[in-house]
């Protein structure tokens, strides 16, 4: 079965460096998106994107995230200057149709030091 | 969104069934009701999902309510492999799933 693949698979970062997650969705997916789940907290909404744009965003998801689609495979998302509170799992998912369940990866673990 | 209300923690025995509540007296009439689970150290995985009728897949059934303010996501041999927090989600179409607390189930032996 087709699955979503994250790399990745825990990334650790000095606060106020740059880091990019990456993001396999299923290959013939056209609805993207990333959400992320703070150690013991519930799974957040962080922004969706669809025809090359973003479709919608969390308060979370400030100047300092990106999303980019680079090469029609790939899904990245650029946290630009990370805060230790960035600390989290990043989950990447996709979807096939605007009513199509969500498949999700198994996430990329970001630790801020 | 619509509000949901699951309880905080179920137990089951292995190899019965296990029926998982979940109220959402707020749905909207045009929101299907999405059912995930998410193991530990996985991400959600999508476990199933209905508008009105009563749904079944290789996973599970889900029965809704007739004026669909709960549904009832039903496991119907659980295992092992089964423990894991069930989320209830109401869903407008196209738009982004909004996880709450979800229900842990834990399975025995």
């Amino acid at each position: 079965e087709p699955e979503v693949t994250q790399t990745p698979s825990h990334q650790v970062t000095q606060m106020g460096q740059e880091v990019i997650l990456r993001c396999v969705p299923i290959s013939n997916h056209l609805y993207f998106y990333w959400y992320r789940q703070i150690l013991g907290q519930k799974v957040e909404f962080l922004v969706s994107f669809y025809n090359n744009e973003i479709s919608e965003k969390s308060e979370i998801f400030d100047d300092q995230f990106s999303v980019e689609r680079p090469d029609g495979s790939n899904f990245t998302l650029k946290i630009r200057s990370t805060k230790l509170e960035d600390s989290a799992m990043y989950f990447c998912a996709s979807s096939g149709g605007r009513a199509s369940p969500l498949h999700f990866g198994n996430g990329t673990r970001l630790t801020v030091t | 969104d619509a509000k949901t209300t699951q309880p905080n923690s179920m137990e089951s025995n292995e190899e019965e069934p296990v029926h998982l509540p979940c109220n959402h007296s707020t749905i909207s009439g045009t929101d299907y009701i999405h059912w995930y689970r998410q193991l530990p150290s996985q991400g959600p995985e999508y476990v199933i999902h209905g508008l009105t009728s009563n749904v079944n897949n290789r996973m599970a059934s889900l029965a809704i309510a007739e004026d669909r303010k709960s549904s009832t996501l039903i496991l119907h041999r659980a295992t092992l492999r089964d423990a894991a927090v069930y989320y209830c989600i109401p869903r407008q179409t196209a738009s982004k799933l909004t996880f709450g607390t979800g229900t842990r189930l834990q399975v025995t032996l």
